[in-house]
C-alpha cells in the first residue's frame, strides 16, 4: 500500500531554535497533507492543511507564524517549528490522503523535544 | 459539545471475549467513518472504515454504523492481548476529526 514517510522520527533541540519536519508521500502524489499534533494521552488534533502550490489552511489557534508550512512539490510537505518552546513538545504526524478514497495514509510520527 | 466523542476507558476485557468500543459525532452531514489503532509512540494505523448504514465485518472487527443515532461501534471478538491499544474513531466531514481515544486492554 501508499506509504508516507517522515524525516526525523524523533529530535531534541534547545528553545529558541527552529525545528524542519519533512513529510513525503513515497509511491502517490498528494496535492493536499495534513499535519496533526498529538500530547501524551490525547488525541490527535489537526494542525494544518497543506496544500501543493498554495498556502496552507490553518486551524483556529494554530499560530501560523510559529508552524510554517511549506508544500514544496507534489510528494513532500514540511513543517517548521520556529523558535521553538518546551511546550511545543509533542508528537507530530502527517498524512495524506489515499488517490479516489476517503482513506488518509499517516506518516510515523516525529516526536519533537525542545529543552 | 465535542464533534468526536468516546469513553476514554480503559475498557479491559479477558482475552477471547468481546470487545465493544463505541463513538458518537455531532455532524450529521458526516459521510465516512473510520477506526484507527493506535499503539503507544506510534502514528495510527487504520483498521476499518464504513460509510453505509449497517454493519461492516473484516475478520474480527465489525463495524457498526447508525445514522440517524450518529453512532459507530467497533466490535473486536476474540480479543487478544495484542489488540491492547487506543482506539481511535475518526469523522470526515470537511476535514478528518478525531475521539480522544478508548484504551483496550486485553488481559490473558
Amino acid at each position: 500500500g501508499a506509504v508516507v514517510s517522515q524525516h526525523p522520527s524523533w529530535v531534541i533541540c534547545k528553545s529558541g531554535t527552529s525545528v524542519k519536519i519533512e513529510c513525503r508521500s513515497l509511491d502517490f502524489q498528494a496535492t493536499t497533507m495534513f499535519w496533526y499534533r498529538q500530547f501524551p494521552k490525547q488525541s490527535l488534533m489537526l494542525m494544518a492543511t497543506s496544500n501543493e502550490g498554495s498556502k496552507a489552511t490553518y486551524e483556529q489557534g494554530v499560530e501560523k507564524d510559529k508552524f510554517l508550512i511549506n508544500h514544496a512539490s507534489l510528494t513532500l510537505s514540511t513543517l517548521t517549528v520556529t523558535s521553538a518552546h518546551p511546550e511545543d513538545s509533542s508528537f507530530y504526524i502527517c498524512s495524506a490522503p489515499s488517490p479516489g478514497s476517503y482513506e488518509q495514509y499517516f506518516g510515523p510520527g516525529t516526536r519533537l523535544t525542545v529543552t | 459539545q465535542k464533534e468526536v466523542e468516546q469513553n476514554s476507558g480503559p475498557l479491559s476485557v479477558p482475552e477471547g471475549a468481546i470487545a465493544s468500543l463505541n463513538c458518537t459525532y455531532s455532524d450529521r452531514g458526516s459521510q465516512s467513518f473510520f477506526w484507527y489503532r493506535q499503539y503507544s509512540g506510534k502514528s495510527p494505523e487504520l483498521i476499518m472504515f464504513i460509510y453505509s448504514n449497517g454493519d461492516k465485518e473484516d475478520g474480527r472487527f465489525t463495524a457498526q454504523l447508525n445514522k440517524a443515532s450518529q453512532y459507530v461501534s467497533l466490535l473486536i471478538r476474540d480479543s487478544q492481548p495484542s489488540d491492547s491499544a487506543t482506539y481511535l474513531c475518526a469523522v470526515l466531514g470537511g476535514k478528518l476529526i478525531f475521539g480522544q481515544g478508548t484504551t483496550l486492554q486485553v488481559k490473558p
